[in-house]
């Protein structure tokens, strides 16, 4: 049982660039979130979903895009990277009716 | 929106004292108020939470209170030890249909512990 897994844990992007994060969980949870930490920012939200086939937008939605094609699998993709997309994201996932959400291990973008 | 404020946002405290956060949210209608321990370089994993029928909750050196009239809800951490120097966060969790599935967090405290 791994819990929440990121991919990949390490990127560095150029401005510009493309690239998708994906989320996997093998806990069958329904709901699965996206966060990004910054400094000083604690975690912010980006997009989160409520079941297979549904995304929603969370706090900080813009310049990135989500799709959950599949109940274990939820993808952020960066269209166009920007500086300040340089951040810590963080997956997590949790049951409907729990309270405990559980974090992947993290990702860290850079792009320059 | 659920907006949660935190306070202080670094704490230094001698090894054996006790350390308390404390935190702030808007919504009224939040019901479940979870306390993340985050070390350097890993992932945020919960530490203790509490649900807004309860106003105290304790485990071990690790304590929680909530004020649902005010608002606000407080980590207590009683004998720090060095191992508990990392960020805290604290977060708010609504949604609708019963189903807590939004959570809000704090901007995190980070607490050092002094041997």
């Amino acid at each position: 049982n791994a819990g929440v897994t990121q991919t990949p844990k390490f990127r560095v992007l150029k401005t510009g660039q493309s690239m998708t994060l994906l989320c996997a969980q093998d806990m069958n949870h329904e709901y699965m979130y996206w966060y990004r930490q910054d400094p000083g920012m604690g975690l912010r939200l980006i997009h989160y979903s409520v079941g297979e086939g549904t995304t929603a937008k969370g706090e900080v939605p813009d310049g990135y895009n989500v799709s959950r094609l599949k109940k274990q699998n939820f993808l952020l993709g960066l269209e166009s990277a920007a500086p300040s997309q340089t951040s810590v994201y963080f997956c997590a996932s949790k049951t409907y009716s729990g309270n405990t959400i559980y974090f992947g291990e993290g990702s860290w973008l850079t792009v320059v | 929106g659920e907006n949660v404020e935190q306070h202080p946002s670094t704490l230094s405290v001698q090894e054996g004292d006790s350390a308390v956060i404390k935190c702030t949210y808007s919504d009224s209608a939040s019901n479940y108020f979870p306390w993340y321990k985050q070390e350097l370089g890993k992932r945020p994993q919960l530490i203790i939470d509490i649900r807004s029928n309860v106003g105290e909750k304790k485990d071990q050196r690790i304590a929680v209170t909530l004020n649902k009239t005010a608002k606000h809800f407080s980590l207590h951490i009683t004998e720090t030890q060095p191992e508990d120097s990392a960020v805290y966060f604290c977060a708010a969790s609504s949604g609708k249909g019963g189903s807590n599935y939004k959570l809000t967090f704090g901007k995190g405290t980070l607490l050092t512990v002094n041997p």
